[in-house]
């Protein structure tokens, strides 16, 4: 079976400030971990993934994460956030071997960006 | 990146009558849509699983016969809501599989009064 946990409900942070979103997951085989970010009324854009290979994905945006099997962790970074970051953000684990099937997702992080 | 839609993107509907919502791959093939729901707030929860040409699979707790899928073309998955409570209110969101990642539509807005 497979989980995803996203630590805090609700992030803030200043404009120009380091964006730290954390995410763990459990999963019995090798997983596939996804960050999507969701404006309002819409639909989910994906930010980037882990499949394979190099263990910190730079995604679009300047977001980047890194997958940390001993920790069960795929933290979401991004140096300095900008007003328009502000948004939902979900993590998502998927079984290995199977890029495009079913996926977990997490409770969702909101991320506030102040001026 | 690939584009799926769905329509309609809001829809208000009296109680007990049903609804459906297309969700379209528009420049791409998917033999595998997904359909999801959220509550304000809240995450996405997978409902089912719509495979071209066969019954859809749904999740634990999701009634088959309410949520009616029908993935008839390659292109096209419909999700049915029949006989529409107001508890079935909520945002449904649809996701096409590609060969490495899902592509999401932008959701329905359902309204149920």
């Amino acid at each position: 079976a497979q989980s995803v946990t996203q630590l805090g409900s609700h992030v803030s942070v200043s404009e120009g400030a380091l964006v730290l979103l954390r995410c763990n997951y459990s999963s019995s085989v090798p997983p596939y971990l996804f960050w999507y970010v969701q404006y309002p009324n819409q639909g989910l854009q994906l930010l980037l993934k882990y499949t394979t290979g190099a263990t910190l994905v730079k995604g679009i945006n300047g977001f980047e994460a890194e997958f940390k099997k001993s920790e069960t962790s795929f933290h979401l970074t991004k140096p300095s956030a900008h007003m328009s970051d502000a948004a939902e953000y979900f993590c998502a684990v998927g079984a290995s071997g199977n890029q495009g099937g079913k996926l977990i997702f997490g409770q969702g992080t909101e991320l506030s960006v102040k001026p | 990146g690939a584009v799926v839609s769905q329509h309609p993107s809001w829809v208000i509907c009296k109680s007990g009558t049903s609804v459906k919502i297309e969700c379209r791959s528009l420049d791409f093939q998917a033999t595998t849509m997904f359909w999801y729901r959220q509550f304000p707030k809240q995450s996405l929860m997978l409902m089912a699983t719509s495979n071209e040409g066969s019954k859809a699979t749904y999740e634990q707790g999701v009634e088959k016969d309410k949520f009616l899928i029908n993935h008839a073309s390659l292109t096209l998955s419909t999700l049915t809501v029949t006989s529409a409570h107001p508890e079935d209110s909520s945002f449904y969101i649809c996701s096409a599989r590609g060969d490495r990642e899902q592509f999401f539509g932008p959701g329905t807005r359902l309204t149920v009064l």
